[in-house]
């Protein structure tokens, strides 16, 4: 069984720092991995998607890494703003046969100003 | 282009009642899965339509179902309500089989307390 975790639970950083959210899953056969931000009381809205193939993505300030082999990826986000303040979500999508998306634990982002 | 549209927002029902939330999907997306999200265990896969077909379902018991139309709106459906149940139900929709061609988009949710 999948499982996915996300550490730390919370982080506070000030504003303009760069900072790294971690995201390790137990079973490396995956399709794909998503990294989402959840608003308070909002559904979720994608960021990235790294395909099991790929070790990283980027878009903007924002860059997603995959070690498929250690079980790892990690968002790094740059030059961080108060709008970055957010819930962030990794998950992971299984092999052909079991399509299923397993969340992470998620790790509750403040951007101080 | 609309996003992923749940209805209804917020509902309050009791014990033992039953429940049918909707989900529209974003035009053109033929995958439509559901999710149960609480404090304690976060995000959970509830079960995933596609072409009208269930082809993925997660560990919730039989009172939690679902179904998927011709236009691919989707309705989940959950009968005797129990206090558990409180949480937000979260749809999202994707043009493949659970994301496997692209990401997915979700819903703002549906957010269900049982009294």
């Amino acid at each position: 069984k999948q499982e996915v975790t996300q550490i730390p639970a919370a982080l506070s950083v000030p504003e303009g720092e760069n900072l790294v959210l971690n995201c390790s899953f137990t079973d490396s056969a995956i399709y794909n991995l998503q990294w989402f931000r959840q608003d308070p009381g909002k559904g979720l809205t994608s960021l990235l998607l790294i395909q099991s193939s790929q070790r990283e993505q980027t878009s903007g300030r924002l860059n997603a890494s995959l070690d498929k082999s250690s079980g790892r990826s990690t968002l790094y986000i740059a030059a961080s703003q108060p709008g970055d303040s957010a819930t962030y979500l990794c998950a992971v999508l299984g092999n052909f046969g079991n399509e299923k998306l397993t969340f992470g634990t998620g790790t509750r982002l403040t951007i101080i100003p | 282009k609309a996003g992923v549209t749940q209805t209804p927002r917020y509902l309050i029902k009791t014990r033992g009642q039953q429940v049918t939330l909707s989900c529209s999907p974003i035009s053109g997306h033929r995958s439509v899965s559901w999710y149960q999200q609480t404090p304690g265990q976060g995000l959970q896969f509830l079960f995933e339509y596609f072409s009208e077909t269930q082809r993925n379902k997660g560990n919730f018991p039989g009172r939690f179902s679902g179904r998927q139309f011709s236009n691919s709106r989707s309705e989940m459906n959950v009968s005797t309500l129990e206090l558990g149940d409180s949480a937000l139900y979260l749809c999202a929709s994707s043009t493949g089989l659970a994301g496997t061609t692209g990401e997915l988009f979700f819903g703002e949710g549906s957010r269900l307390t049982v009294l």
